[in-house]
């Protein structure tokens, strides 16, 4: 079946420090990928996405490329802010419409 | 738009009572989807429905668990005879459907169940 492994956290990093965030999927036909961010005390919400092969997404200043070759989706900023700080989900979804599958999740804190 | 709502957004429970919790979508989405999250961990899907009709269910959803949509507007979702293990923050989300493109999912702030 589908799965999203993330890179094991918490991540804390101080103000302008570069990001990276790993995540590689399984997936049985050819997924989209998403990242979604939760803030504290909100809802999920979409922070980028790539729907084909090589395709970018950026949000926010966050980035992250579709490889297929390496079936990654690395999430990337060059300088983080401490309003950053949240917790990260990459997740995929094949089909049009069809449900996410989410990897755990990666709590990010950023230090002023 | 006035995004999904969730209602309750915390219920505390105790072993074997049955819970109960309502979605409202944004209006006009066809497309509804159940998620659990537990402590640590990322979502995981439970049901979808397109209009009235629950068109897939994980094996997550067990028996105790039911799920409707009666007019495509609304859902619920209702678990009997509670379990400590059914503790979760349970996520709504809503997309429209169309024959072109892939839809964002908007989720709801999510109700959190504790079961004592």
């Amino acid at each position: 079946g589908d799965s999203v492994t993330q890179m094991e956290g918490p991540v804390t990093l101080s103000e302008e420090a570069f990001l990276t965030i790993n995540c590689t999927y399984t997936a049985t036909g050819y997924p989209s990928l998403f990242w979604y961010v939760q803030y504290p005390g909100e809802g999920l919400q979409l922070l980028l996405k790539a729907t084909k092969a090589d395709d970018k997404g950026s949000n926010k200043g966050f980035e992250a490329t579709y490889r297929k070759e390496t079936t990654s989706f690395h999430l990337e900023k060059g300088s983080v802010q401490v309003s950053d700080s949240a917790v990260y989900f990459c997740a995929l979804r094949t089909g049009a419409n069809s449900k996410l599958t989410f990897g755990k999740g990666i709590t990010l804190s950023v230090r002023p | 738009d006035t995004g999904v709502s969730q209602d309750p957004r915390h219920k505390i429970t105790k072993r074997g009572q049955n819970v109960t919790f309502r979605c409202d979508p944004i209006s006009e989405h066809n497309r509804l989807y159940w998620y659990r999250q537990t402590l640590g961990q990322g979502p995981e899907f439970l049901t979808y429905f397109q209009n009235e009709a629950q068109l897939e269910k994980s094996r997550l959803l067990s028996d105790r668990f039911s799920a409707e949509r009666p007019k495509g507007s609304f859902s619920t979702l209702e678990i009997q005879r509670t379990e400590q293990g059914d503790s979760a923050m349970y996520l709504c989300a809503s997309s429209p459907v169309g024959t072109i493109g892939t839809y964002e999912q908007y989720f709801g702030p999510g109700t959190r169940l504790t079961v004592t």
